[in-house]
């Protein structure tokens, strides 16, 4: 059974500082792997989405790399701001009973101090 | 273009209670999904649909029920309230495969506490 994890579950970083956060999953056999951020109260908001064929994707401050093989997923933030606050979730799409879904991470809560 | 759009934002119910929760997109997605959000446990699949006058079972869907009567709107049906329901739900949509990368647009969310 696929599982998904972050570590840390929350995070508190100066301003300016650049940052990993960690998403790793059980199982190899991923199509594709997303990253979101969720503001408190809010829905979940895509960052990056990487395919399996893929190593990276980047967007402004933002790289997400992908290594299947070790389970692991890293999402890199440049330059971190207080804006950037907020709880960022890994997913991962699978096969499974006849069609494809996503399996979530719990999220690491990150707070940027200024 | 208003994306995913969740009605209500908030509510509370008796046990028991029945209610609706409606969700449209207006980016002529084919699948949607409902998710339910709770502390430490990340996003768990309720119910999805494949297309119009589709549903199917995911994670969770005991105690849910779904109709997906037209392309835009999904809606997800409580028929009698349990505490156990007390959670934050999410709908999503995406394109069809043929179409795009699979990346999933998400609604703000319902806030919904079973007493």
């Amino acid at each position: 059974k696929q599982e998904v994890t972050q570590i840390p579950a929350a995070l508190s970083v100066p301003e300016g500082e650049n940052l990993v956060l960690n998403c790793s999953f059980t199982d190899s056999a991923i199509y594709n792997l997303q990253w979101f951020r969720q503001d408190p109260g809010k829905g979940l908001t895509s960052l990056l989405l990487i395919q399996s064929s893929q190593r990276e994707q980047t967007s402004g401050r933002l790289n997400a790399s992908l290594d299947k093989s070790s389970g692991r997923s890293t999402l890199y933030i440049a330059a971190s701001q207080p804006g950037d606050s907020a709880t960022y979730l890994c997913a991962v799409r699978v096969r499974g009973s006849g069609t494809y879904k996503y399996i979530f991470g719990t999220g690491t809560r990150l707070k940027v101090l200024a | 273009n208003a994306g995913v759009t969740q009605t209500p934002k908030f509510r509370v119910l008796k046990t028991g209670q029945s209610m609706t929760l409606l969700c449209a997109q207006d980016m002529n997605h084919e699948y949607m999904y409902w998710y339910r959000q709770d502390p430490g446990m990340g996003l768990r699949l309720i119910h999805y649909s494949v297309g119009e006058g589709t549903t199917a079972k995911g994670e969770v869907p005991d105690g849910y029920n779904v109709s997906r009567l037209k392309k835009q709107n999904f809606l997800l049906g409580l028929e009698s309230a349990a505490p156990s329901q007390t959670s934050v739900y999410f709908c999503a949509s995406r394109k069809d495969f043929g179409q795009a990368t699979y990346e999933q647009y998400f609604g703000p969310g319902t806030r919904l506490t079973v007493t």
